[in-house]
């Protein structure tokens, strides 16, 4: 299967800052990758599907970027909901899989 | 409203079976494949069923395959997953998914829309 290793397991910054998530493929993806947000206590949600499109109603401080076996997340000015667990996850093969998930925190 | 609702979970013992049911309203079912993910306490996710829009394809992870069954109702917008010979390692919340990607054949593999997840718990 695929392994997704998310960088850096926690990003500490502040409100206003740029946050930079990577996500590595142990081979390659394609474009085929997603990110999600998952504030505490709640579900996930879908932000970027295939590296850079963002699903509806995400704000445009989140973009995607990437193909093959390198994945960055960005975003570019942090609003105190934003700080939470982001994990990647691919669906180029079966089974499906997710990263570890990096934490930004303030 | 667009939603996905969870239900069925609780505290069963090691080897015992439960079935989850996953309710959908708000969209068009029959179109979309379902999956669940679950989340041991503490941690990530983990893909753990899928089943297509219309029911032909179903794919587990290996650590359920064989222990677990996905199926749908459409006439009741509903997904189950039977989970049987359950261990402690399954003690997790789980989800179910919307897939992203409409009459997908094998499932496309993104997920759109989550409910609000049901907690299962393998004790004794």
């Amino acid at each position: 299967e695929i392994v997704l290793t998310q960088s850096p397991a926690t990003l500490s910054l502040s409100p206003g800052e740029r946050a930079t998530l990577s996500c590595r493929a142990s081979q390659t993806v394609s474009s085929f990758l997603a990110w999600y947000q998952q504030r505490p206590g709640q579900a996930p949600r879908l932000l970027i599907y295939d590296a850079s499109n963002r699903a509806t109603g995400i704000p445009a401080r989140f973009s995607g970027s990437g193909s093959g076996t390198d994945f960055t997340l960005t975003i570019s000015s942090l609003e105190p909901e934003d700080f939470a667990v982001y994990y990647c996850q691919q669906r180029s093969t079966w089974p499906l899989t997710f990263g570890g998930g990096t934490k930004v925190e303030i | 409203q667009v939603e996905l609702v969870e239900s069925g979970g609780g505290v069963v013992q090691p080897g015992r079976s439960l079935r989850l049911s996953c309710a959908a309203s708000g969209f068009s079912f029959g179109s979309y494949g379902i999956h669940w993910v679950r989340q041991a306490p503490g941690k990530g996710l983990d893909w753990v069923a899928l089943i297509s829009y219309d029911g032909s394809y179903k794919d587990y992870a290996d650590s359920v395959k064989g222990r677990f069954a996905i199926s749908r109702d459409d006439s009741q917008n509903t997904v189950f997953l039977q989970m049987n010979s359950l261990r402690a390692d399954d003690t997790a919340v789980y989800y179910c998914a919307k897939d992203r990607y409409r009459l997908a054949t094998t499932g496309g593999g993104a997920f759109d829309l989550w409910g609000q997840g049901t907690m299962v718990i393998i004790s004794s």
